[in-house]
């Protein structure tokens, strides 16, 4: 139990266009959702917390306004990256809590901005 | 300011030896840690955890010892084998603090 399905897996996106990932919980309602992105070498960042219902809660440094999230319902949460940039080229994974099953992670999207 | 530490980049240890990582923590706001495996462009996939009211779990080949007063966890694979070769985080959360951090990560080589 507990799956947490990321999709895309990876995608090429071309600068100043912007992108769409989507987290879903298979087997579970999911009121919060965590987004992170992770560099070549380097730890996951956690960039927002995802709230069903209400507004994501950002980590420092992270721009709302580039990095849109909406959880509309308790099995997805979208994390849409807005004029994307070949900086914002990443590895992003989403999670959810869920009881008795701790924290589950998505497979990850691996977005390449040209 | 890292809340989650782990200083050791890499490890490597020969097949069948006892892998120990480390972990350390700032924030006294942390109860519960969790351990994970990962691979390259894969979700991490979680491993074994620990509430701040245990000094030790236990599950297989890992085990995670945990001193809270000198804020620090291990973990212990015993005995090692090639496919545990993989980048190990460390993370951090709180029943009042529900978000996980992870450290910068470990990547261990188990040599056959």
């Amino acid at each position: 139990g507990a799956v947490v399905s990321q999709h895309p897996s990876w995608v090429i996106c071309k600068s100043g266009t912007s992108v769409k990932i989507e987290c879903r919980s298979l087997d579970f309602q999911a009121t919060t959702m965590f987004w992170y992105r992770q560099f070549p070498k380097q730890s996951l960042m956690l960039m927002a917390t995802s709230n069903e219902g209400s507004k994501a809660t950002y980590e420092q440094g992270v721009e709302k306004d580039k990095f849109l999230i909406n959880h509309a319902s308790l099995t997805l949460s979208t994390l849409t990256v807005t004029s994307a940039h070949p900086e914002d080229s990443s590895f992003y994974i989403c999670s959810a809590k869920r009881g008795g099953y701790g924290y589950t992670f998505g497979s990850g999207t691996r977005l390449t901005v040209v | 300011d890292q809340q989650v530490k782990q200083n050791s980049p890499s490890l490597s240890v020969q097949e069948g030896r006892i892998s120990i990582l480390n972990c350390d923590y700032t924030n006294s706001m942390f109860d519960y840690f969790l351990w994970y495996k990962k691979y390259p462009a894969e979700g991490p996939t979680f491993l074994i955890s620990i509430s701040s009211i245990k000094d030790k779990n236990e599950d297989g080949r890992f085990t995670v010892f945990l001193n809270k007063s000198a804020k620090h966890l291990s973990l212990h694979i015993v005995p090692s084998q090639p496919g545990d070769s993989a980048v190990y985080f460390c993370a951090a959360s709180g029943t009042s603090y529900d978000k996980v951090i992870f450290g910068p990560g470990t990547s261990l080589s188990v040599i056959p």
